[in-house]
């Protein structure tokens, strides 16, 4: 069956780095964008960065651009969040989730119809 | 960046009863490219509505979605147990993707 699997969750200082894992299996990878979505302690969704299906192009969530870098290995079936810099405001449960849609000129117009159930990451000293 | 606003913040309901969640945002989403998904506790959310109001693959009748431009509704039928969660909006026309901050449906 279609399934997202997350991994490299873990507890990091504040100024440290983690790779984040996302593993499909059940569908063609390589045929579908991706999307990292977090969500804080209590808190709601937040979508953090999103990664076209051949990984030509990527958007970040404003706070973490320059210090969260979302690729791909399509021969692995394999999603990364490289998360560096970390802030206590990064603790949160990360989320991989499948994008379908499609895309214009201008803009893409993925939802989110496969989801993986998350990997923890902890920013503390 | 388009806002999203749910509300009410909790709706408490019997089971049985119907749902009205509302969301609004802060400009007209584009093709009404907006979703809607259930969390529960512990759990991943799970895609309900796309396109503003077409059932994902294997949800219920009882779930319908309506609504354009900037004003967008999910309505329960009838509640059922397994319905109380956490439901967010989101809207997907931008290459910014953004949620709303959910509305809880809770047992009254």
């Amino acid at each position: 069956q279609v399934q997202l699997v997350e991994s490299g969750g873990g507890v990091v200082q504040p100024g440290g780095s983690l790779r984040l894992s996302c593993v499909a299996s059940g569908f063609t990878f390589s045929n579908y964008a991706m999307h990292w979505v977090r969500q804080a302690p209590g808190k709601g969704l937040e979508w953090v960065a999103f990664i076209r299906y051949d990984g030509t192009d990527k958007h970040y969530e404003e706070s973490v651009k320059g210090r969260f870098t979302n690729s791909r290995d399509n021969s692995r079936n394999t999603l990364y969040l490289e998360m560096n810099s970390l802030r206590a405001e990064d603790t949160a449960v990360y989320y991989c989730a499948r994008g379908y849609g499609g895309y214009t000129d201008q803009y893409y117009y993925y939802y989110m119809d496969v989801w993986g159930k998350g990997t923890t990451v902890t920013v503390s000293s | 960046e388009i806002v999203l606003t749910q509300s009410p913040g909790t709706l408490s309901l019997s089971p049985g009863e119907g749902a009205t969640l509302s969301c609004r945002a802060s400009q007209s989403v584009s093709s009404n490219y907006l979703a809607w998904y259930q969390q529960k506790p512990g759990q991943a959310p799970r895609l309900l509505i796309y396109g503003a109001s077409s059932r994902a693959t294997g949800i219920p009748d009882r779930f319908s979605g309506s609504g354009s431009g900037t004003d967008f509704t999910l309505t329960i039928s009838r509640l059922e147990p397994e319905d109380f969660a956490v439901y967010y909006c989101q809207q997907y026309g931008s290459s910014h993707w953004t949620f709303g901050q959910g509305t809880k449906v809770e047992i009254k």
